[in-house]
């Protein structure tokens, strides 16, 4: 039984370049979450999906970030013209019945 | 607003010593709290979910209480190897599943 994958585990990338991460939930898992996590602090939520559509998406800091879940299972978080202050652990969650929600290892990313 | 306080920040307890972890919590309604580990680079690994007052719940040296207002999570007789970060989150009532994080505890546990 996988739990919940996430590619890459690192990213280094230049400020104003265009990232991509990636996250595989458990197998069956209809709902998706993505968290954000800076150093020293909780996770902070992101945005959810229930299927292929985002159910809230109120934790999306700005128009520069952005995910899509198009087939219910893997999910893409994207985020354009990238700032030094998104570096930061970006966690994926997957539930089966909304309750308790499985994370993933994270990604790394650093903004340079 | 929904919030999440945990304390204390960190803790430092030798092999043996029994203590507590706070989580104190206000939301307009609460459809569950949820305790996780989290170790150096990983992602946070559930421990609990409680759902209403009075409830307890109890996994080898690690149990966890909820009241009306607050949560603790007692570590009976640590071991060195339940040194990590306990975070404790909200799952507030209403149409969203998005969990409110706090911002931990992170437990030392020295041999």
């Amino acid at each position: 039984g996988a739990g919940v994958s996430q590619t890459p585990s690192n990213k280094v990338t230049e400020k104003g370049k265009y990232v991509e991460l990636r996250c595989d939930p458990i197998s069956g898992h209809t709902a998706l979450y993505w968290y954000r996590q800076s150093l020293g602090q909780g996770p902070e939520f992101l945005i959810y999906f229930q299927g292929t559509g985002a159910a809230d998406d109120s934790g999306l800091p700005n128009d520069r970030f952005f995910a899509v879940r198009p087939e219910g299972s893997v999910s893409t978080l994207k985020i354009q013209r990238t700032e030094r202050g998104d570096s930061a652990v970006y966690l994926c969650a997957s539930s089966l019945y909304g309750d308790t929600q499985y994370f993933g290892p994270g990604t790394r990313l650093t903004v340079l | 607003e929904d919030q999440v306080t945990q304390s204390p920040e960190a803790l430092r307890l030798q092999e043996g010593e029994s203590s507590s972890l706070n989580c104190s919590y206000t939301v307009s309604g609460l459809r569950g709290l949820f305790w996780y580990r989290q170790d150096p680079g990983k992602g946070p690994e559930f421990l609990f979910t409680l759902y209403s007052a009075g409830e307890e719940k109890e996994k080898e040296r690690l149990k966890a209480t909820l009241t009306k207002k607050e949560s603790f999570l007692h570590i009976t007789a640590p071991k060195p190897e339940d040194s990590a970060t306990y975070l404790c989150a909200v799952q507030p009532q209403g149409g969203s599943e998005k969990l409110v994080f706090g911002k931990g505890t992170k437990l030392t546990v020295n041999p």
